[in-house]
């Protein structure tokens, strides 16, 4: 079945430094593809996402492109914040879910923490 | 955007008592809703697929009696933790697809329910 292979955190950074979360997926035919965050202490919010191959999504300085020939889809950043620290997770869309079955397939979550 | 909320936010109760958290869309209409549980530090577990004048559709190895889910308008679902133990300790997190096809979904802020 689908599934989503997200790297494994804590992540620590500097303030300023570049950011990679590695995410690769598994799936028939195009998925849609997400990156949601969790800030601390919130609910989950959808950061970007990416619906057919070569797409790039973007969102408050993050990036991150679907690639279907190795079936990724890392999200980046230049320069983060202490703001941005929260958990990311990497999710998708089967391409066969139809109508109402929209469920999403998660990866683990990867935790960020910027310091300042 | 799109609100989800829940509630309460944090339950405490007994052992053997029951739970009910509620599940709002608050502008718009959800046919389907998601109730995941996320254990602490890691990924969002799907629950249950709540459905809007049908029965709801539970994931493998969940107990539908023991997790009772109604939707019983398009705007509410109701989630129940009948006979609570501590195990059933967690954060219970719903989410609803926006309409029209989009892949986007809205979660709730969650609700933490923690059973003595």
């Amino acid at each position: 079945g689908d599934s989503v292979t997200q790297m494994e955190g804590p992540v620590t950074l500097s303030e300023e430094a570049f950011l990679t979360i590695n995410c690769t997926y598994t799936a028939t035919g195009y998925p849609s593809l997400f990156w949601y965050v969790q800030y601390p202490g919130e609910g989950l919010q959808l950061l970007l996402k990416a619906t057919k191959a070569d797409d790039k999504g973007s969102n408050k300085g993050f990036e991150a492109t679907y690639r279907k020939e190795t079936t990724s889809f890392h999200l980046e950043k230049g320069s983060v914040q202490v703001s941005d620290s929260a958990v990311y997770f990497c999710a998708l869309k089967s391409a066969s879910a139809a109508g109402n079955n929209r469920k999403l397939i998660w990866g683990l979550g990867t935790s960020l923490a910027v310091n300042p | 955007g799109a609100v989800v909320s829940q509630h309460p936010s944090w339950v405490i109760c007994k052992s053997g008592t029951s739970v009910k958290i509620e599940c709002r869309s608050l502008d718009f209409q959800a046919t389907t809703m998601f109730w995941y549980r996320q254990f602490p530090k890691q990924s969002l577990m799907l629950m249950a697929t709540s459905n809007e004048g049908s029965k709801a559709t539970y994931e493998q190895g969940v107990e539908k009696d023991k997790f009772l889910i109604n939707h019983a308008s398009l705007t509410l679902s109701t989630l129940t933790v009948t006979s609570a133990h501590p195990e059933d300790s967690s954060f219970y997190i719903c989410s609803a697809p926006q309409r029209g096809g989009s892949d986007t979904q809205y979660f709730g802020p969650g609700t933490r329910l923690t059973v003595l």
